[in-house]
């Protein structure tokens, strides 16, 4: 089945305590992305990646790292998370890097900081 | 700056038509893309439009005018598990960021 697989699902964790959340596709798409949710604020993208090695920051990337060794897999990384980090996080990945913006979306992982 | 504006509610009766609309202030995007999102779940790619025109892919028709800076989603038959949160997204083609509109979200009435 044609999916984006992230984990954990639930997290809860404490101020400074670095944490990843993995996220890995298995569509062979080259555009991979993260975002996070927030009440009435839509998504918002952190990062997103056209390829193996190939980075770039979206709308809010403070505080965040990721990585693109390989194809389909594209971590998030926190290296000291604070609260203002709580946030329901998604990873997607499209196809192309460019062109049409159809993306597929994993399930989502729900951090909190406390 | 870059945004992508909805309303944020919009309210409608099973079997009815409703359209959500997507103002945009940005420039240089492949195209509007739709999404919907259901309460505790990710969001689901609906409809993409890289020309201007009408695209419909069954109940769902999402429309694109580049000229009037202006995008829509139209429902038709509108169904209980409608309900729901739709978003519009562009990319940029100038580096390929990718903006959400903050989404509207769909009551369906019996």
């Amino acid at each position: 089945e044609a999916q984006v697989t992230q984990n954990p699902r639930y997290l809860i964790t404490v101020t400074g305590k670095k944490l990843t959340v993995t996220c890995s596709q298995n569509m062979n798409h080259e555009y991979m992305s993260w975002y996070r949710q927030d009440p009435g604020l839509g998504l918002r993208q952190i990062y997103y990646s056209m390829n193996v090695e190939v980075t770039d920051k979206g709308d809010v990337p403070e505080g965040y790292k990721v990585s693109r060794k390989e194809k389909r897999n594209f971590p998030l990384i926190l290296e000291s998370p604070s609260p203002n980090q709580t946030s329901l996080y998604f990873c997607a990945s499209s196809p192309g890097s460019s062109g049409a913006n159809v993306l597929t979306f994993g399930a989502g992982s729900r951090l909190t900081v406390l | 700056g870059q945004s992508l504006e909805q309303p944020s509610e919009v309210t409608a009766v099973e079997g009815a038509i409703v359209q959500i609309n997507c103002t945009y202030q940005t420039s240089g995007f492949y195209g509007l893309s739709w999404y919907q999102q259901h309460d505790g779940g990710a969001p689901t790619f609906l409809s993409y439009n890289g020309l201007d025109g009408l695209e419909e892919t069954g109940r769902f028709s999402s429309f694109l005018s580049r000229s009037d800076s202006y995008g829509y989603l139209l429902l038709q038959e509108l169904q209980m598990k409608d309900s729901a949160s739709y978003f519009c997204a562009v990319r940029h083609t100038g580096g390929f960021k990718t903006i959400f509109g903050a989404g509207t979200r769909l009551f369906v009435k019996a």
